[in-house]
């Protein structure tokens, strides 16, 4: 597609429940990073995507998060039992291998809120 | 570890030029960016810096890197209250990941 997609772009859930959240990137761009942002905060690094493999995981807070990339191309980011504190926007981007000057190419966010 | 600061917030009035600020700390950054975030919207990249230029303008942005004392600077001349969104400074991490370290943003008002 013309740009990085995500589904869905709010999600509301209970605490203690299991969440997936969708990232499509841009056809080609084989670098793919999930970021979170809370409110008033800027965006902080979760996962990096070189690929399939999860070539940097430093930024996933626990062992509640994971996130998969079978293909290289669609990934999704699973929270379990999930908990307040987890609220925020869950962004997706990608990029032609490590951004370089060009930059990287952000979804619009899913929201989760943890009610 | 690696940190982006930013003021919070920016005033000023439609038509002057504003000014964002932004200091950072990893030496090895080879690329600095702006993004722009508009309320309910994604990130935006405005422009972006290599390390080893000092100024870079872009029609009306103005970048402007200090790389001794690791301040980076936006320039946004004849600001419009369609400029009004928040700003994001962000480094590109000097490690193999490639990954973007975010100041905390800065919000920008325009007042008419």
């Amino acid at each position: 597609g013309a740009g990085v997609s995500q589904t869905p772009s709010n999600k509301v859930t209970e605490k203690g429940k299991y969440v997936e959240l969708r990232c499509d990137p841009i056809s080609g761009h084989t670098a793919l990073y999930w970021y979170r942002q809370s409110l008033g905060q800027g965006p902080e690094f979760l996962i990096y995507f070189q690929g399939t493999g999860a070539a940097d995981d430093s930024g996933l807070p626990n062992d509640r998060f994971f996130a998969v990339r079978p293909e290289g191309s669609v990934s999704t980011l699973k929270i379990q039992r999930t908990e307040r504190g987890d609220s925020a926007v869950y962004l997706c981007a990608s990029s032609l291998s490590g951004g370089a000057g060009y930059g990287y190419t952000f979804g619009s966010g899913t929201r989760l809120t943890v009610v | 570890g690696e940190d982006v600061e930013q003021s919070l917030f920016l005033s000023v009035r439609e038509g002057d030029s504003s000014v964002i600020n932004c200091t950072y700390t990893d030496s090895s950054s080879t690329y600095l960016y702006w993004y722009k975030q508009e309320p309910g919207a994604g990130l935006q990249l405005l422009t972006y810096i290599f390390s080893n230029m000092d100024m870079k303008q872009d029609q009306r942005l103005t970048v402007l890197l200090n790389k001794k004392d690791k301040h980076l600077s936006l320039r946004i001349a004849d600001t419009q209250t369609g400029d009004s969104a928040i700003y994001f400074c962000a480094e590109r991490d000097g490690g193999a990941t490639n990954k973007l370290i975010f100041g905390t943003g800065t919000l920008l008002a325009v007042q008419p």
